[in-house]
C-alpha cells in the first residue's frame, strides 16, 4: 500500500518483557516521527527522525525507550523492560521533509500485564 | 516548554449547525500550525499546514484561519454532519525544533 504501514497492530505482554515496534513509512519520505497516546492523554512526541541528521530524541520517556531508522526507512521502536505504564497506542508518522503535513498509520496498541 | 491550548474539549451539535474550536500556541518562534482530524479506529489526517499570519485555507465545508502574532487559529465547520464527528487535533511547531507539539483535542459529535 501508499500509506505508513506499523506492524504488529496489537502487542500484548508481560511486564519486564522487550519489545519492538516497528514502522514502514511512505516510500521517498525523509522525516519520521514517533507518538504515543496513553489512555485519556494526547499525543505525546517521542522521537524524530529527519535524513541522515542525528535524531531528535528529547521526547522519550527513559532510557528504556530507543529507536532507530535504517537506511532512511524503516524504523523500529524498542522499548525495554516494559513496565504498566508503558501500555498505550504507538503511532508512526512520515511526512516528506520537516514541516510537511504528517501521514499517520494506524498505530499499534501496546498493553502490558 | 510548548503549550498548546484547544477548547472546548467536547462538542455536540445537530446535523446542519455550523460550529468552530480554537487553537491557542506561543507566538514566540512560530514556524507551522497544523490540524488533523482523528476519528475513532482510524489514523490521524492532515487537514491544513498554515504557516503565514493570516492564512485562511479550506477544504470543503472545513476552514481554518491562522493569527501568529496572538497566537491562535480557528477552525471552522459549515453545515456539521455525523461524519465530521472525530477529534480535531492542533499542533504547533517551532523553527527550532521540527517535533509536533500537539493538543489535547476538540471531541465533536454530531448526531441527526
Amino acid at each position: 500500500g501508499a500509506g505508513v504501514s506499523q506492524s504488529p497492530s496489537n502487542k500484548v505482554t508481560e511486564k519486564g518483557k522487550d519489545v519492538e515496534l516497528r514502522c514502514d513509512p511512505i516510500s521517498g519520505h525523509t522525516a519520521l516521527y514517533w507518538y504515543r497516546q496513553s489512555l485519556g492523554q494526547g499525543l505525546e512526541f517521542l522521537i524524530y527522525f529527519q535524513g541522515n541528521s542525528a535524531p531528535d530524541k528529547s521526547g522519550l520517556p527513559s532510557d528504556r525507550f530507543s529507536a532507530e531508522r535504517t537506511g532512511g526507512s524503516v524504523s523500529t521502536l524498542t522499548i525495554q523492560r516494559t513496565q504498566q505504564e508503558d501500555s498505550a497506542v504507538y503511532l508512526c508518522a512520515s511526512s516528506l521533509d520537516q514541516g510537511q503535513p504528517q501521514h499517520f498509520g494506524d498505530g499499534t496498541r501496546l498493553s502490558i500485564l | 516548554i510548548l503549550n498548546v491550548e484547544q477548547s472546548p474539549q467536547s462538542l455536540h451539535v445537530q446535523e446542519g449547525d455550523s460550529t468552530n474550536f480554537t487553537c491557542s500556541f506561543p507566538s514566540s518562534n512560530f514556524y507551522a500550525l497544523h490540524w488533523y482530524r482523528w476519528e475513532t479506529a482510524k489514523s490521524p489526517e492532515a487537514l491544513f499546514v498554515m504557516t503565514l499570519n493570516g492564512d485562511e485555507k479550506k477544504k470543503g465545508r472545513i476552514s481554518a484561519t491562522l493569527n501568529t502574532k496572538e497566537g491562535y487559529s480557528y477552525l471552522y465547520i459549515k453545515g456539521s454532519q455525523p461524519e465530521d464527528s472525530a477529534t480535531y487535533l492542533c499542533a504547533f511547531n517551532t523553527g527550532t525544533a521540527s517535533k509536533l507539539t500537539f493538543g489535547t483535542g476538540t471531541r465533536l459529535q454530531v448526531t441527526l
